[in-house]
């Protein structure tokens, strides 16, 4: 049974930090696997997806890798902004099925 | 962009009542998701659909059933709800294929059964 596990589960950094978010899994056979973000009390906002063929995407600040064979992918975020101040919750798919992770609480102070 | 619009942002119902929350979105997408998100849970999969009038059961699909009479809307049902079925409820969709494709989610409804 596929699961995630994300660390650090929160997260407190100065305004222009590059950090990086952690996400394991335990079966590599994945489709994909997926970042969110997730203001409080919304829905989640997809930032990048990772192909099982993919090794790493990145959009703007952004860039997530994917290792299948060690199970693990990244999430970097430079230069942090307190807009950036979120959970990050990443999932993996596998067939029909996505499975998230508890999500890392990230609040970047000003 | 896509959309996916959820019917109710919050919901407050009593225990025994029969409970609908509606989903739709605009982008023609054959898969369709009904999440719940409870603190220290994570989201947890009740049930999918990838085509009219079929249904998978998730993780727990216990206490609850859907329906999708339509590719646009996927309708979750609370046949008699009950307090621990207060949750946010999060739907989401996907273009097609097995997980290839980028889920994009609703806003999400919060439930609170008295």
């Amino acid at each position: 049974k596929q699961e995630v596990t994300q660390i650090p589960a929160a997260l407190s950094v100065p305004e222009g930090e590059n950090l990086v978010l952690n996400c394991s899994f335990t079966d590599s056979a994945i489709y994909n696997l997926q970042w969110f973000r997730q203001d409080p009390g919304k829905g989640l906002t997809s930032l990048l997806l990772i192909q099982s063929s993919q090794r790493e995407q990145t959009s703007g600040r952004l860039n997530a890798s994917l290792d299948k064979s060690s199970g693990r992918s990244t999430l970097y975020i430079a230069a942090s902004q307190p807009g950036d101040s979120a959970t990050y919750l990443c999932a993996v798919t596998g067939g029909f099925k996505t499975i998230f992770g508890a999500g890392t609480r990230l609040f970047v102070k000003a | 962009d896509v959309k996916v619009t959820q019917s109710s942002r919050y919901l407050v119902k009593r225990t025994g009542e029969k409970v609908f929350l509606e989903c739709v979105q605009d982008m023609d997408h054959e898969n369709m998701f009904w999440y719940r998100q409870d603190p220290g849970l994570g989201l947890r999969l009740i049930y999918f659909s990838y085509d009219v009038k079929m249904k998978e059961k998730g993780d727990i699909p216990e206490g609850y059933s859907v329906s999708r009479e339509k590719k646009e809307r996927f309708s979750l049902i609370l046949e008699s709800a009950s307090t621990n079925q207060t949750s946010m409820y999060l739907c989401a969709s996907s273009l097609r294929g097995e997980g290839a494709d980028t889920q994009y989610f609703g806003p999400g409804t919060r439930l609170t059964v008295l």
